[in-house]
């Protein structure tokens, strides 16, 4: 069974530009999270998806960031204007749902974003 | 708001000594308690956890318990081995959703 993926496993791109990050979740989980991790900090909640829509998306930084999941399973991380600041490995995670349980979370390998 | 704080390493011990990572966090309400490790070059997995207090969460010889009156949940294992190296995060999870996690403590064990 396949585990969640994340693509680019690394991405280098320019002060300035627009960066697209994809989350593959487990087939099935209908629960989808992003988190932002520095270098020697643990990981940081950006938004969490329930199918389709945003849950809560209280984690992300700014207006230049941006989540869809259009069909309730892929995941897009959408960064426009990127800053050096932004450069962090993002991870995608996804659970099952059962309402009032606290569901485990599987982690993908992560995205490295560089910005120069 | 929740946090988590762990104390920092690097953590090093020689193989088969006992391991002690601590954790400790603050939340409003009773959050569930998790411990990940990463190994290098892998992701984060789901190492043990524990969803109310004086619950004991273990898996692979660690084990770790809720303490709510010292909002504490700290690592434990007996016999460290050298694949045991890797970094280990504490988490709490606020409304069965989010995660808020801790630094992370880097354990190097050598033979």
């Amino acid at each position: 069974g396949a585990g969640v993926s994340q693509t680019p496993s690394n991405k280098v791109t320019e002060k300035g530009k627009y960066v697209e990050l994809r989350c593959d979740p487990i087939s099935g989980h209908t629960a989808l999270y992003w988190y932002r991790q520095s270098l020697g900090q643990g990981p940081e909640f950006l938004i969490y998806f329930q199918g389709t829509g945003a849950a809560d998306d209280s984690g992300l930084p700014n207006d230049r960031f941006f989540a869809v999941r259009p069909e309730g399973s892929v995941s897009t991380l959408k960064i426009q204007r990127t800053e050096r600041g932004d450069s962090a490995v993002y991870l995608c995670a996804s659970s099952p749902w059962e309402a009032g349980v606290s569901n485990e979370q599987f982690f993908g390998p992560g995205t490295r974003l560089t910005v120069l | 708001g929740n946090s988590v704080t762990q104390m920092e390493g690097p953590v090093t011990l020689s193989e088969e000594a006992f391991l002690t990572i601590n954790c400790t966090y603050t939340a409003t309400g009773y959050p569930s308690l998790f411990w990940y490790v990463q190994y290098p070059g892998e992701g984060l997995q789901l190492l043990l956890k524990a969803t109310k207090a004086d619950d004991k969460g273990s898996n692979k010889g660690f084990e770790a318990t809720y303490r709510k009156e010292t909002t504490s949940f700290h690592l434990e294992k007996g016999s460290v081995q050298v694949s045991d190296s890797a970094v280990y995060f504490c988490a709490s999870n606020t409304g069965f959703q989010k995660l808020v996690f801790g630094t992370g403590t880097r354990l190097l064990v050598s033979p």
